[in-house]
């Protein structure tokens, strides 16, 4: 049974450059979250998409925007790369919109220089 | 706005040294408490889900407790493959998830 795939897994960009990462949710899911993991500190929450709508989003300025497709993965796109999106870039996965736990993928390490 | 602290943010323990680690949470209408486990490079793994007070849950040398205020992950003789960055996360009534900034574990044989 396949988890949380994301792709890809390393990526170096130039500041202001446009970057799109994505992920296929855990069989059975189809709930998708993406979350920013900056060194050291935990994930923060960017948004959540369910039925291929945005749900609920996090204090992310509108460079951040998402996708989610019929067969429920989605895309996180970011505009206008700045030095401090550096990160690694989460994306989970989850049943239904409530409160069931959240299945994560392992991330694309995203580099700005 | 919903907050979560971790403490301490780093711990050594020796191989079979029992400790506990402290997650507070000041979440408007909890819907539940999570505890995952996340190694370097990593995505975050599932442990556990507490959504009342004085519920308990346990597995392996784990086990998490929940109160009204914190909730605490009790590690029982630990071993080295337990050594992780230890993250929980607060679910509220807006359903977004809260993450502490994670407690990093090395327990040393």
């Amino acid at each position: 049974d396949a988890g949380v795939t994301q792709s890809p897994t390393h990526l170096i960009k130039t500041r202001g450059q446009q970057v799109t990462l994505r992920c296929s949710p855990k069989s059975g899911h189809d709930t998708v979250s993406w979350y920013q993991q900056a060194l050291g500190q935990g994930p923060q929450f960017i948004f959540q998409y369910y039925e291929e709508e945005e749900r609920q989003r996090g204090n992310f300025p509108d460079r951040f925007s998402g996708h989610q497709f019929p067969n429920y993965s989605s895309e996180l796109n970011v505009n206008a790369l700045l030095l401090g999106d550096s990160a690694l870039y989460l994306c989970a996965s989850s049943s239904g919109w409530g409160d069931s736990p959240l299945h994560f993928g392992n991330g694309t390490r995203l580099t700005v220089t | 706005e919903d907050q979560v602290t971790q403490s301490p943010e780093a711990l050594r323990l020796q191989e079979g040294e029992s400790s506990s680690l402290n997650c507070s949470y000041t979440v408007s209408g909890l819907r539940g408490l999570f505890w995952y486990r996340q190694d370097p490079g990593k995505g975050p793994e599932f442990l556990f889900t507490l959504y009342s007070a004085g519920e308990e849950k346990e597995k392996e040398r784990l086990k998490a407790t929940l109160t009204k205020k914190e909730s605490f992950l009790h590690i029982t003789a630990p071993k080295p493959e337990d050594s992780a960055t230890y993250l929980c996360a607060a679910l509220g009534s807006a359903r977004q998830l809260t993450f502490g900034s994670g407690t990093q574990l090395t327990v040393l044989p």
